[in-house]
This record gives C-alpha cells, sequence and structure tokens, in this order.
C-alpha cells in the first residue's frame, strides 16, 4: 500500500514563472492539505481539498491555486513566482475532510527553488 | 489566529539524557495536539499526540502533558538515543478544521 506521494522530488524554476506540484494520497484517504516549509520553519497551511472542493484556506495569496481529481489526487498551482516562493511543499491526506479529526499522513515533499 | 510559540530551537543532550521541548499557544479553543518528528530530508511523522480532555499521555519514551489553564503543552523524552536526533514540531488545532498550527521546531541532537 504506497503512502503519499508527491512528484516532482525537485523544481527549479525563474521569477515570474508558474509551477504545479502533484500529489496522490494514501490508499482509502480522500482529503488533501498542502503545506509550505520554509528553511528553518514549521509546516504553514495553504489549502484543504475534500470532494474536489477547497475547503479550508490559510493566509495565501491567490497566487496559489489548487484541485483535486475525481480519484483524490491534487495539484497545487503557484503563478508568477517570487524569490520567497522558495520552500519545501508539503501534502499531507487524511479521511473524512475537516469537522473530525484523521491523522495526516505527509508525502515527502517537493522542493522548489525560485531563481 | 491561533499562534504557537515553541523552545528551545535548539536542544542537545548526551545519550540516555532527558530531552523537553515545551510549546505555548494562543486560543483557548485548540483541543487537539499533535507532535511531529522530521529527520533530515524525511517528511514529517506523527509520534504522539494529546486531546484536551486528558492532561497527559505516554507511548513507551515519549509522554506529552497539557495545561489548558496555562495554555502550554509539553513534549518529554526520556533515555534518548542517536536515533532520536531529529527536529521536532508541535501543533495545535481545533474541531470544526483540524487544520494544525506549526510551532517553528526544535532540532533535537543527541550525542553518543
Amino acid at each position: 500500500d504506497a503512502g503519499v506521494t508527491q512528484s516532482p522530488t525537485h523544481l527549479i524554476k525563474t521569477r515570474g514563472q508558474q509551477v504545479t506540484l502533484r500529489c496522490s494520497p494514501k490508499s482509502g484517504h480522500d482529503t488533501v492539505s498542502w503545506y509550505q516549509q520554509a528553511l528553518g520553519q514549521g509546516p504553514q497551511f495553504i489549502f484543504q481539498y475534500y470532494e474536489e472542493e477547497e475547503r479550508q484556506r490559510g493566509n495565501f495569496p491567490d497566487r496559489f491555486s489548487g484541485h483535486q481529481f475525481p480519484n483524490y489526487s491534487s495539484e497545487l498551482n503557484v503563478n508568477a513566482l517570487l524569490l520567497g516562493d522558495s520552500a519545501l511543499y508539503l501534502c499531507a491526506s487524511s479521511l473524512g475532510g475537516s469537522g473530525s479529526y484523521n491523522e495526516q499522513f505527509f508525502g515527502p515533499g517537493t522542493r522548489l527553488t525560485v531563481l | 489566529g491561533e499562534n504557537v510559540e515553541q523552545h528551545p530551537s535548539t536542544l542537545s543532550v548526551q545519550e540516555g539524557d532527558s530531552a523537553v521541548i515545551k510549546c505555548t499557544y494562543s486560543d483557548s479553543a485548540s483541543n487537539y495536539f499533535p507532535w511531529y518528528k522530521q529527520e533530515l530530508g524525511k517528511r514529517p511523522q506523527l509520534i504522539i499526540d494529546i486531546r484536551s480532555n486528558v492532561g497527559e499521555k505516554k507511548d513507551q519514551r515519549i509522554a506529552v502533558t497539557l495545561n489548558k489553564t496555562a495554555k502550554h503543552f509539553s513534549l518529554h523524552i526520556t533515555e534518548t538515543q542517536p536515533e532520536d536526533s531529529a527536529v521536532y514540531f508541535c501543533a495545535a488545532s481545533k474541531g470544526g478544521s483540524y487544520i494544525p498550527t506549526f510551532g517553528r521546531g526544535t532540532s533535537l541532537i543527541v550525542h553518543p
């Protein structure tokens, strides 16, 4: 049983470009959350998807957008990249959306470097 | 919104010693407090959690305590081993969303 997977592992972009990161949740999970982890910091919540809709959103600009597909996999899109967007982007999957706590399982992350 | 403070940022101990990491939170409505361990280059993994209806929880060498009145919670690791070396994150969340707000992390170094 595969856990949470993310692709790509590493990515280098230049300022102003756009990027798409992908996440496949753990088998049986239907909820995907995205986090940004800057170097030396804790993960910061970007948004959560459940039933193909954005259910919760953190304090991130609308340059950050996402999507969830019918098979529960998800994408994170970032437009007009800034140097400050360089970070490890973590995807976490869980079961049942919001309203009750179920353990989040993290993926290995995508390391994004913006030059 | 919730704010989680975590101390210390770095903790260096000798193998066999105990380690304590402390966190405070701001939102009195928070009722779920997970702790994650992140080894270098790896994903965060849940190691223990505590809900607001209990004051302490233990799992082998790891324990977590919660003081709701003071709004602080702590992670205790006894008989530390070199493989305990990692960054530890505390987090706080509450019912309705259970989206965790993370602390900034504590780098624990256990010297053999």
